[in-house]
């Protein structure tokens, strides 16, 4: 079976920190997504990427970073945490292009 | 401009009441229709994959089926485990790796 794990569950932040969100996933999968989810506004992909240091911006890139150092492993980071950015993360992998993404089981961020 | 809904928005049923749910969209060049199930406070749980326009899939007490506009996600005889939102997805050919999703359906099944 597919596995994504995510580094936290539940976080809880104060404005300005810098917060990184981690994802691994264990099926040697070439693309990993990450997606905010918010009551009312459905999953928004954020970034995504389809290599090893490879990224592409999705549609709300604004205030976030990622890192893909290794296959496995793409990481979520908010420079500067502001409130808005109080949600669900979820992270997602997928190989090739027919097939579904796999998700892991989300962080739910709060920022005070 | 590509987009997919899906209604109801949210479906109350009594327990052995089945029913369907839909995913329409509006993009071209299908590549593929995914269903999801999404339980409160977790990441979605895939359930099927639809390729093309007269295909079904089945899985317990869902069936899934895909037409040129549209997908349904039959329950039949539900239970109140089914209760959970559903989400469909679409990835089509100007997407790349994407997905674009739908809102969700929130299923409660009473008992």
């Amino acid at each position: 079976d597919v596995k994504v794990t995510q580094s936290s569950r539940y976080l809880v932040k104060r404005t300005g920190e810098k917060v990184f969100l981690e994802c691994v996933q264990d099926m040697d999968h070439e693309n990993m997504f990450w997606y905010r989810q918010d009551p009312g506004l459905g999953l928004r992909l954020i970034y995504f990427s389809y290599d090893v240091k490879m990224k592409e911006k999705g549609d709300i890139p604004e205030g976030y970073s990622v890192s893909r150092e290794k296959k496995e492993r793409f990481s979520l980071i908010l420079e500067s945490a502001s409130t808005n950015q109080t949600s669900m993360y979820l992270c997602a992998s997928r190989t090739g292009t027919r097939e579904t993404q796999y998700f892991g089981p989300g962080t739910r961020l709060l920022v005070l | 401009e590509d987009q997919v809904t899906q209604s109801p928005e949210a479906l109350r049923l009594q327990e052995g009441e089945s029913s369907s749910l839909n995913c329409s969209y509006t993009v071209s060049g299908l590549r593929g229709l995914f269903w999801y199930r999404q339980d409160p406070g977790k990441g979605p749980e895939f359930l099927f994959t639809l390729y093309s326009a007269g295909e079904e899939k089945e899985k317990e007490r869902l069936k899934a089926t895909l037409t040129k506009k549209e997908s349904f996600l039959h329950i039949t005889a539900p239970k109140p485990e089914d209760s959970a939102t559903y989400l469909c997805a679409v990835q089509a050919a100007n997407y790349g790796q994407n997905f674009v999703f739908g809102p969700g359906t929130r299923l409660s099944v009473l008992p």
